[in-house]
């Protein structure tokens, strides 16, 4: 069984331009999460996708960040205009049902904006 | 608000035992979880407790005291492959059942 898969691994963007980040869950699993990781910091949870609906969107900082999951399957997160504060890495998890207590990780997309 | 407290390096030996301490402040609180990156790599999920006590998986254990807010994780017989940030997480009612909130992780590093 294939893993959570994120693309890219890494993505170099200067400051003002727009990133789109992948996230393919393992198959079969409705729920999908987006985190992030600031540099030495904690994982902060930004969202929450059941199948195709936006479950929990409170950790999302702000309007420049856009998640998608069109057909319940792979999601996007859109980053525009980015800022310099976005820089982190970006981290993809999926579970087959709400509340299991394992999350599935993918490894993650390194951004780094100058 | 919620908070998490986990020391932010530990080193240890080849072969011997590490406990890694984690105390947290939150509200309708669910449980606790362990997860293990390695650099470059994907969270890993290593174990939960929702209720008081020790659970083991194999060289891992992971105990938690409710009454206390306190938990920690016990890797036994270290190897060299067990360098690694080790995050606990909780689940609150804030998070909700289904997210996590995250500390800050502790890098642990074995040395021979």
């Amino acid at each position: 069984e294939a893993g959570v898969t994120q693309f890219p691994s890494h993505s170099v963007i200067e400051k003002g331009q727009t990133v789109t980040l992948r996230c393919d869950p393992i198959s079969g699993h409705d729920n999908l999460y987006w985190y992030r990781r600031v540099m030495g910091k904690e994982i902060k949870f930004l969202l929450h996708f059941v199948k195709e609906s936006k479950q929990d969107e409170s950790g999302m900082p702000n309007n420049r960040f856009l998640a998608e999951r069109t057909g319940g399957t792979y999601s996007t997160l859109k980053v525009q205009p980015a800022e310099l504060e976005d820089s982190g890495v970006y981290f993809c998890a999926s579970s087959q049902e709400a509340g299991r207590r394992e999350q599935y990780f993918g490894p993650g997309t390194r951004l780094t904006v100058t | 608000g919620q908070s998490l407290e986990q020391p932010s390096e530990v080193t240890a030996v080849e072969g011997a035992i590490v406990q890694i301490n984690c105390t947290y402040q939150t509200s309708g609180f669910y449980g606790l979880s362990w997860y293990q990156q390695h650099d470059g790599g994907a969270p890993t999920f290593l174990s939960y407790n929702a209720l008081d006590g020790l659970e083991e998986t194999g060289r891992f254990s992971s105990f938690l005291s409710r009454s206390d807010s306190y938990g920690y994780l016990l890797l036994q017989e270290l190897q060299m492959k067990d360098s690694a940030s080790y995050f606990c997480a909780v689940r609150d009612r804030q998070t909700g059942a289904n997210n996590l909130f995250f500390g800050t992780g502790t890098r642990l590093t074995v040395i021979p």
